[in-house]
């Protein structure tokens, strides 16, 4: 079964300093979208992503986050300068298409700012 | 404002036993809504997903209902295995606030052997 991939699986930085998280989506879906979960919260959505844009975003999503496509099968979300309240478990997931949709979702990437 | 509330938080039923997990949430003009389950550390992998037309759904067994007009969903697990035994999240997606889920915070399951 396809399945959408995500790297590192745990990344520590410094607080300030900048991470970028990847992910690969399934090769033929057109939405992506970035998702975060603090530890014992809920799962929030950050972005979602079509055609090479930002199709929404939620308030989380702060000039602190890009979002990019470099090439024809990376995601990646750019935290510019971590706080410590970044650390969380961020998970990418996508879709074929778009509303109709249910997603799929990586196995995620756990951040810990220190 | 989107709320999604699942109930109850914790469940722990002996091995074999048939259960039943509950959804609610604010909308009642949804896109659809979808089952996902969590192990402790790791991601969320797609269980069922109902859409808005539908009543319910139904893989192996599990089966998820849909009542839209009273803002409910329902996952049942027959035959309760210990390897059933993870977070249960309900994530719905509202028909007016675009192309994003609303989670709810889960209900932790536990199969005893």
């Amino acid at each position: 079964e396809p399945e959408v991939t995500q790297t590192p699986s745990h990344q520590v930085t410094q607080m300030g300093q900048e991470v970028i998280l990847r992910c690969v989506p399934i090769s033929n879906h057109l939405y992506f979208y970035w998702y975060r979960q603090i530890l014992g919260q809920k799962v929030e959505f950050l972005v979602s992503f079509y055609n090479n844009e930002i199709s929404e975003k939620s308030e989380i999503f702060d000039d602190q986050f890009s979002v990019e496509r470099p090439d024809g099968s990376n995601f990646t979300l750019k935290i510019r300068s971590t706080k410590l309240e970044d650390s969380a478990m961020y998970f990418c997931a996508s879709s074929p298409t778009g509303v109709g949709d249910g997603y799929t979702f990586g196995s995620g990437t756990r951040l810990t700012v220190v | 404002k989107q709320e999604v509330t699942q109930i109850p938080a914790a469940l722990s039923v002996p091995e074999g036993e048939n259960l039943v997990l509950n959804c609610s949430f604010t909308d009642s003009a949804i896109y659809n809504l979808q089952w996902f389950r969590q192990d402790p550390g790791k991601g969320l992998t797609s269980l069922l997903l109902i859409q808005s037309s539908q009543r319910e759904q139904t893989s192996g067994r599990l089966n998820a209902s849909l009542d839209k007009s009273s803002g409910r969903s329902t996952l049942y697990i027959a035959a309760s295995q210990p390897g059933d035994s993870a977070t249960y999240l309900c994530a719905y997606k509202p028909a007016n606030t675009g192309n994003q889920f609303y989670f709810g915070t889960g209900t932790s399951l536990t199969v005893i052997p």
